[in-house]
């Protein structure tokens, strides 16, 4: 299985940025998929996760009404909209699948998002 | 929202014993999950539903969960075990993920 992370970039706050996460090697429409976060030094932070087909996610209070999560299980690909970025979302981000019967067994690499002036 | 309290560090001799603990209220109703990350890698799923390890992972992880902490116990300890350790549950009333603060393992 694999998980490839991007979109990461350098952006200034009250900016927008769009990552995608690229899944293969496993049947990708049977499994939830999740967002963290590591900013820099700093542990994880959840973020958001999405069903199946689309239709029931939820996201972190820090991100809520800011970040949105989608899927497209025809290109096998998850995306985080992120609008109105703060400084305070600099960070690896990280997508994880996970499977039915367990939590998030896989992370994908990580890609750098940047927030700064 | 729910919240996961860990130990900034733990540190132990190879070959003894570390025990890292995720306080939380009534965390024993809970399924806690547990992920190692090592400097600049991924983080990996070495425990989840309190108790059960992923296959690859050694025999030497352990979990438990009860009352208001939950506990990963590493038995003889390694180098290769040195790492950041986080608890993670599903908070039902917010329907959100959460992770603890993380644990840094140090092996003397």
């Amino acid at each position: 299985e694999q998980l490839v992370e991007s979109g990461g970039a350098l952006v200034q706050p009250g900016g927008s940025l769009r990552l995608s996460c690229a899944a293969s090697g496993f049947t990708f429409r049977t499994h939830w998929m999740q967002w963290i976060r590591q900013a820099p030094g700093k542990g994880l932070v959840w973020v958001s996760r999405i069903n199946g087909d689309g239709s029931d996610i939820t996201y972190a209070d820090s991100v809520k009404g800011r970040f949105t999560m989608s899927r497209d299980n025809a290109k096998n690909t998850v995306f985080l909209q992120m609008n109105s970025l703060r400084v305070e979302d600099t960070a690896v981000y990280y997508c994880g699948r996970e499977p039915a019967t367990s939590p998030v067994d896989y992370w994908g690499q990580g890609t750098l998002v940047t927030v700064s002036s | 929202s729910y919240v996961l309290t860990q130990s900034p560090s733990v540190s132990v001799a190879p070959g003894q014993t570390a025990r890292i603990t995720c306080g939380g209220k009534n965390i024993g109703n809970k399924n806690v999950h547990w992920y190692q990350q090592k400097p600049g890698q991924a983080p990996v799923l070495v425990m989840y539903y309190n108790r059960d390890r992923p296959s690859g992972i050694p025999e030497r992880f352990s979990g438990s969960n009860s009352g208001n902490t939950a506990t990963l116990t590493v038995s003889r300890v390694e180098a290769g075990d040195e790492a950041d350790y986080y608890c993670q549950v599903w908070d039902s009333n917010s329907d959100q993920r959460v992770f603890g603060g993380g644990t840094k393992l140090t092996v003397l």
